[in-house]
């Protein structure tokens, strides 16, 4: 399995207040991406990295940025966090392909 | 316009029986086909994948079969265990792309 980890992997916080997701991967994927699982809506793409410094917008971007410095790292920020982005966040990397996800970050906003 | 589709929300199968989740899509442009497997608490793992110039594949107890012209692939299970309890994700990916999307997902419960 390809090394990917996220940190919080759990995290409480309030609306109106930025909120930032990391992600790092081990495997030197070109490609990177975020989504978000909610009840009934299976896996939605947020954003996703070409490689680094080049991203493009998925499905449910809206209120969401990210950031890619390095290979292995993709962050995701929420600008100013509302309820409606209360969700399990899944990141994954791989070559186009197969995609290995992440064990996931559970974000509740209050 | 949901651009890939598991019609069946749940399925439950007896252990030792066949497991059949069905996926259907629509984007022509999709090239490559994947089904992924989700426990509850963990991201989901890669399971089998085929491409658009087969229509079979087969790996171990698992096969996953395409049907280009009915933009429809199915997932078997044989013989069903009930570790394979999870959620499975269908996904078509566009390759030149770089992305994938996913189905809504069919939550599979094998009874002992």
């Amino acid at each position: 399995d390809a090394g990917i980890t996220q940190s919080p992997r759990h995290k409480v916080t309030e609306t109106g207040t930025p909120v930032t997701l990391r992600c790092h991967q081990t495997e030197n994927h070109r490609y990177m991406y975020w989504y978000r699982q909610d009840p009934g809506h299976g896996l939605r793409l947020i954003h996703y990295s070409y490689g680094v410094k080049d991203t493009d917008k998925g499905e449910v971007s809206d209120g969401y940025s990210v950031s890619r410095s390095k290979t292995e790292d993709f962050l995701l920020t929420l600008e100013s966090a509302t309820s409606s982005q209360t969700s399990v966040y899944f990141c994954a990397s791989g070559l186009g392909g197969t995609q290995y996800f992440g064990p996931g970050t559970r974000l509740l906003v209050l | 316009d949901q651009q890939v589709k598991q019609n069946s929300p749940s399925l439950s199968v007896q252990e030792g029986r066949i497991s059949i989740l069905n996926c259907d899509y629509t984007n022509s442009m999709f090239d490559y086909f994947l089904w992924y497997k989700k426990y509850p608490a963990e991201g989901p793992t890669f399971l089998i994948s085929i491409s658009s110039i087969k229509d079979k594949n087969e790996d171990g107890r698992f096969t996953v079969f395409l049907n280009k012209s009915a933009k429809h692939l199915s997932l078997h299970i044989v013989p069903s265990q009930p570790g394979d309890s999870a959620v499975y994700f269908c996904a078509a990916s566009d390759t030149n792309a770089g992305k994938s999307t996913f189905g809504d997902g069919t939550t599979l419960t094998v009874k002992p």
